[in-house]
């Protein structure tokens, strides 16, 4: 499966403020995503990195708030706008490869917003 | 989105006995998988299911696609300090995962 490596790890910022992550992986991936997973909680579906176009945002998540880049199909950042302490989360990439077990999740980013 | 319910929500279990956790939707799904999460990690892969019936072991688990591609269960045999965590199902329709509420496990040993 793909080796994935996210960052920051963890992170604590001001309210107001914006925050890259960043998720590179090893080999080339035909699909990105972004979750978010909010403190004792499961997996949300952020968006899906679409390589040289717009993400595409599940319901409840806007570009403005979330804006994705993925300049190729290996690397996509993720930055959390104008922060507030409900955007407190861990933020995950995950890749699907293609091959048999190509389901994979980075290690995320926990943020806390102070 | 899609509803994954997954139970039992949380167990405590003695080290040595065996652990069965399930996952049930409305929805068909194509693929199940089963996800492991340790604290401050994000979930690490265990299992996955491609096929109605398809029953799958790594090691001291073992995994099903219902029938009726609706459920997936997944048992530890024989467990460990070492399997304490929070475990996820998810089930893809299309290219989109959709994930269970997680089942939180504390062996005691």
């Amino acid at each position: 499966s793909a080796v994935i490596s996210q960052k920051p790890s963890r992170d604590i910022c001001q309210r107001g403020t914006s925050l890259t992550i960043q998720c590179q992986v090893d080999s080339q991936v035909t699909m990105m995503f972004w979750y978010r997973q909010q403190p004792g909680q499961s997996l949300t579906l952020i968006a899906t990195a679409n390589q040289g176009s717009e993400a595409t945002y599940e319901s409840g998540f806007v570009i403005d708030k979330f804006p994705i880049s993925r300049p190729n199909l290996t690397f996509s950042t993720l930055t959390v706008s104008n922060m507030s302490p409900e955007d407190s989360s861990i933020y995950l990439c995950s890749v699907v490869t293609g091959t048999l077990y190509g389901y994979t999740f980075g290690s995320g980013t926990r943020l806390t917003v102070v | 989105g899609q509803q994954l319910n997954q139970s039992p929500q949380s167990m405590f279990i003695q080290e040595g006995e065996d652990v069965s956790m399930n996952c049930t939707s409305s929805s068909i799904f194509n693929t199940w998988l089963w996800y492991k999460q340790d604290p401050g990690e994000g979930p690490v892969l265990l299992i996955a299911l491609y096929k109605a019936g398809e029953l799958t072991s790594n090691g001291r688990l073992t995994a099903q696609f219902g029938i009726t591609r609706k459920d997936s269960f997944l048992n530890i045999s024989a467990s460990i300090p070492s399997d304490v965590g929070i475990y996820f199902c998810a089930g893809l329709v299309g290219n989109q995962f959709y994930f269970g509420t997680g089942t939180s496990l504390t062996v005691i040993p």
